[in-house]
């Protein structure tokens, strides 16, 4: 599946750290997901994107922090990290038809495994 | 909010065998999909089936909206389908997901 790339696929990162998660998606698609999963949990929706705005955060903590400089590329910067948000973070686009409050088939990219020591 | 429950929580079958996955959820939703997370992390859309049902191969998946449920039919199960299922449902802008099923199929 190379229709959304994650990098890094792996990342340890020090808790004074900042560091960057990027996703890229190729299928022209208008809305775009980061989600965190975690040992045990069921994926957590962070942030969503739609054409390019910011449409939920979920209330995820500060540290986290999206930008979304067009519809195929998104990134969640990382800083001053603590151990519990070690997890597989994925990222998915979908193409949302508008007004509906539908949204249509989401495809994953490979996520990166973070580990915060 | 919606909420997503899933079961057998795990599932461990010989090759060859079938098996149906449930998902519950606790109201009315336009959207429903199923996912198959491979052991490197990997997420693949299965079905997008918000009513109705699908079939692709030997994977089949059905929706009774009205009773809200759905069931993911595996058959003839081979090693490669061994990972997590996932139920995620739609909740206005986003999808909510269930714990998952984890299959172990061995040959």
């Amino acid at each position: 599946e190379t229709g959304v790339t994650q990098t890094p696929r792996h990342l340890v990162m020090g808790m004074t750290n900042k560091k960057s998660l990027k996703c890229e998606q190729h299928l022209g698609h208008n809305a775009m997901y980061w989600y965190k999963q975690s040992a045990k949990k069921p994926l957590e929706l962070m942030f969503v994107y739609s054409l390019e705005e910011r449409v939920e955060n979920n209330s995820v903590p500060s540290r986290f922090s999206p930008e979304c400089p067009n519809s195929s590329h998104l990134f969640l910067h990382l800083h001053t990290l603590q151990p519990e948000d070690s997890a597989l973070y994925l990222c998915a686009s979908s193409q949302n038809t508008q007004g509906s409050g539908s949204q249509e088939t989401q495809y994953f990219g490979p996520g990166t495994r973070l580990l915060v020591l | 909010g919606i909420q997503v429950e899933q079961s057998p929580p795990d599932l461990i079958l010989q090759e060859g065998a079938n098996s149906t996955l449930r998902c519950n959820f606790s109201d009315s939703v336009n959207n429903l999909q199923w996912f198959h997370q491979n052991p490197w992390g990997q997420l693949i859309n299965l079905f997008y089936i918000p009513s109705g049902t699908k079939q692709n191969g030997r994977l089949s998946a059905t929706t009774v909206a009205t009773e809200r449920y759905s069931l993911l039919y595996i058959s003839s199960s081979q090693t490669t389908d061994s990972g997590v299922y996932f139920c995620a449902v739609g909740d206005t802008d986003k999808l909510i997901f269930g714990t998952g099923t984890r299959l172990q199929v061995f040959p």
